[in-house]
């Protein structure tokens, strides 16, 4: 079955850039997204990316696909403190089947002033 | 604007006792979607629905039932609560080729 995997933790200080890495198994996901939680709060769709695409950028963040190695990356530029969430990684075959979303195990962010 | 509305915030139950956890959707969504959250773990498909009257099994659905009689609202029932159910619990909704919308979460604790 499809497989989605992210390191757990991550630290960073502010200012500086983060970089949150996913791997992923299933050669049919079309789509890939990166979802925000914050505490005790529902997950955010923060940018998602086509398969057909290398990159993607949208203000501060920057989305890295490679294909090849079913590796994805987020960039969060110039990180502040109110970037400290979880960050999940997820894919699904098509836009359409969002109900089939296959979800990594997240990846706790925390910004240091 | 409401958006996906889940009710109860917390809930503590003791082992073989029911209930049904709550999820509305005011955006007119085909599309509607239970999951849990447990640690290291990300976010496992409970049970979905497609529209009204139409519900399917997730990736773990044991233990839990559904249904969709009203486009507006995807109830999760637990017919008889497990220690292993303790979880967080979202609900999300999504129309046809669009993103999902989720809820702020449901967490369960069962003694």
């Amino acid at each position: 079955g499809e497989d989605v995997e992210q390191s757990l933790f991550l630290s960073v200080r502010e200012g500086d850039s983060s970089v949150i890495n996913c791997t992923y198994t299933d050669s049919s996901s079309t789509y890939l997204y990166w979802y925000k939680q914050e505490p005790g709060a529902g997950l955010q769709l923060l940018t998602y990316i086509f398969s057909n695409m290398d990159m993607k950028q949208d203000q501060r963040l920057t989305v890295l696909l490679n294909k090849k190695d079913k590796h994805l990356s987020l960039r969060i530029a110039d990180t502040q403190t109110g970037d400290s969430a979880i960050y999940f990684c997820a894919e699904s075959p098509d836009v359409g089947s969002a109900r089939q979303l296959t979800f990594g195990s997240g990846t706790q962010l925390t910004v240091l002033p | 604007n409401a958006g996906v509305t889940q009710t109860p915030k917390f809930q503590v139950l003791k082992t073989g006792q029911s209930m049904t956890l709550q999820c509305a959707q005011d955006m007119n969504h085909e599309y509607m979607s239970w999951y849990r959250q447990d640690p290291g773990m990300g976010l496992r498909l409970i049970h979905y629905s497609v529209g009204a009257g139409i519900t399917d099994q997730g990736e773990v659905p044991n233990g839990y039932n559904v249904s969709r009689s009203t486009t507006e609202d995807f109830p999760l029932r637990l017919l008889s609560a497990a220690p292993s159910q303790t979880s967080v619990y979202f609900c999300a909704s999504s129309s046809a080729n669009e993103k999902l919308f989720f809820g702020s979460g449901t967490q369960l604790s069962v003694l």
